[in-house]
Formats: structure tokens, sequence, C-alpha cells
């Protein structure tokens, strides 16, 4: 089946730095990805829409200054936590798509990422 | 918008013993999606069945059936023999259609426990 990786598994961060979390499609070609933010004993919360190259699409209410979205090719997306505060403390997950398949309607997701923000 | 409710927080069921979790979905579209995720204590999220809603008949996979009624804007998840590994928290969810470009709504989620 389809594999989706994330790096880092667990990141700490200072207040006011920015973090980068990296999601990898490693054995298909995903033209969409998808973030979600997951806090503790909750559901997952669909962030944005990540197009490769162009501009993603995030939800209401999800500050798009704050949750930087790349996805310069089609096997890798960037989510780029800014100026982190303690309430970015929360799970990030990404999922990807493999268009074209007989799995189109599926997505397959990443192990998560956790954030911590001191 | 579309929403998902499910409405058992917790459930508890004896080990090989049948289980069905419950979830409802409000939505305007004549076609789309459902998915039951599984997510265990790693978190990694698993797919357990899927039902695309023009399609009558209820999907099953091995132990994992579900009761679609469409008209009623239900989806259950039925467990058979339930297993120690099927200890988790189960997501209901739901997608339009339209070639996957949206991402999923998720329910707030039911944790199962299994008991030996």
């Amino acid at each position: 089946g389809a594999v989706v990786s994330q790096h880092p598994s667990w990141v700490i961060c200072k207040s006011g730095t920015s973090v980068k979390i990296e999601c990898r499609s490693l054995d298909f070609q995903a033209t969409t990805m998808f973030w979600y933010r997951q806090f503790p004993k909750q559901s997952l919360m669909l962030m944005a829409t990540s197009n490769e190259g162009s501009k993603a699409t995030y939800e209401q209410g999800v500050e798009k200054d704050k949750f930087l979205i790349n996805h310069a090719s089609l096997t890798l997306s960037t989510l780029t936590v800014t100026s982190a505060h303690p309430e970015d403390s929360s799970f990030y997950i990404c999922s990807a798509r493999e268009p074209g398949t007989s799995v189109d309607n599926e997505q397959f997701f990443g192990p998560g990422t956790r954030l911590t923000v001191l | 918008a579309q929403t998902v409710t499910q409405s058992q927080p917790e459930m508890s069921v004896q080990e090989a013993e049948t289980v069905t979790l419950s979830c409802t979905y409000d939505t305007s579209e004549s076609d789309y999606y459902l998915f039951w995720y599984k997510q265990p204590p790693s978190r990694q999220m698993i797919l357990v069945i899927r039902q695309e809603a023009y399609k009558q008949q209820n999907a099953t996979e091995n132990r994992f059936s579900v009761n679609f009624q469409k008209a009623a804007k239900s989806f259950s998840l039925k467990i058979s023999d339930s297993q120690l590994g099927d200890a988790a928290m189960y997501f209901c969810a739901y997608r339009r259609p339209g070639g996957g470009a949206d991402g999923l709504t998720f329910g707030k989620g039911t944790h199962l426990i299994i008991q030996p």
C-alpha cells in the first residue's frame, strides 16, 4: 500500500521560533496532500489542502500566515508553524491521495508529528 | 457544512463479542464517501472500511461491517468477534465526491475498550 512519512515525529521548540514539518509520499506521487491538527483526546480537524504547484486552500479559522504550507513537488509538502506559541502545541497529521488509481478516493495518513512549544 | 456525530465517547465489549459503533452525519449532497478509521495508541490512522453513498450494499471487510442507512444519514460500524488488538479510538469520517480534492470531516471519535 501507499506509504506516507512525516518528519520529525516529535519536536520541541521555544516560543517565538518557527518549526517546519515535512510530509512525504514514499512510493507514489501525490498531487494533493492534506494537513490535520489533533488536540489531545480530540478529533482531527482539517487545516488546509495542499496542491502541488499552487497555493494551499485553508479552512475557515486557520491563519494562513501562521501555518505556511508549501507543496513544491509531487512527493513533498511542508507545514511551517511561524512564531510558534504554546497554544500551537498539538499533533499534526498529513495525508495524501494517489490519483488515478483504484483507491483514488482513499487518503493515506502519515504517522503524525507532535509539536510542543515551550 | 457537513457534520459528523459520534454519540458514544466510549464503548466497552468483552473479547470475542460483537460491538456496534454509531455515527450520523449531515449533508445536502447526494453522493459522497463515508469512512471508519482506527487510531491506536501509536496515533497512526488506519482505514477500517469505506462506503460509497451511491452503493446500496453495505461494505464488509472481514470482521468489520457497516450498516449504511442513507435516508437516515446513519453509518454504524459493527465489529464481530472482538479482539484485544481492536482496542483503539474509532473515527467516522465524511468526504464529498469530486476526485478526492476535499479533506475529511471527522466525528469526535469513540474509544473502544476490549475486556479480556
